[in-house]
């Protein structure tokens, strides 16, 4: 089956940086998403993986091991506004997204 | 103003009804979806539609069934609804269904009694 695996939850201090690793086993591999979403909202994409290495875009990176079924979400100067949950999605074979239960960020002062 | 809109925000629905939850975009995009999101358990692909005209079964589509009469709308209806189907529904799309990132709509709350 297809299973992408998560922390539940996380708990990070103002100012820190926090690392939300995603583990997968799909069938096939087209890419690997990072969603954020705030309680009450939809999701909105933060980053795209389809090659192993590091996507830096401002305070968020996304890190991808297509070899190790592995990647991460790096957040650096954590604020108050990034406490949400992060979803990490992957596309499969047939071009579908299959998601992760997502990650709830705490963020405290 | 761009984006995906759906309606209603929420419902309140006795089971056995039959509801419609509408969503439209206007970015002109080719594939659209329904997902589902329960609490502890990641989005759920319901149906989806890759170009008007065209349909497709995701992983839950039980008791669920959609239409893709033009490239802005793409409604999901459930038949004869039931407890199970309490759900928060997400609508999204995207240009494709290749690489592009999925946008979202902001969701309806249904709760079927």
């Amino acid at each position: 089956g297809q299973n992408i695996d998560q922390p539940t939850e996380m708990t990070a201090t103002e100012g820190a940086i926090v690392q939300i690793n995603c583990t997968y086993q799909t069938s096939g591999f087209n890419g690997l998403f990072w969603y954020q979403q705030h309680a009450g909202e939809a999701p909105t994409f933060l980053s795209y993986n389809v090659l192993d290495g590091l996507e830096e875009k401002g305070r968020f990176s996304s890190f991808l091991s297509r070899s190790k079924g592995y990647s991460y979400l790096l957040l650096k100067e954590l604020q108050m506004k990034d406490s949400a949950s992060y979803l990490c999605a992957v596309r499969d074979s047939n071009y579908q997204l299959i998601w992760g239960a997502g990650t709830k960020l705490i963020i405290k002062p | 103003i761009a984006g995906i809109t759906q309606a209603p925000t929420s419902q309140i629905l006795a089971a056995g009804r039959r509801m419609t939850l509408r969503c439209t975009q206007d970015m002109r995009h080719n594939a659209m979806y329904w997902y589902r999101q329960d609490l502890g358990l990641g989005l759920r692909l319901i149906h989806y539609s890759n170009t008007a005209g065209t349909t497709g079964k995701g992983e839950v589509p039980d008791g669920y069934s959609v239409s893709r009469a033009n490239t802005d709308d793409f409604p999901l209806t459930l038949a004869s609804a039931v407890p199970s189907q309490t759900s928060v529904y997400f609508c999204a799309s995207s240009e494709d269904n290749s690489y592009n990132e999925q946008f979202f709509g902001p969701g309806t709350r249904l709760t079927v009694l």
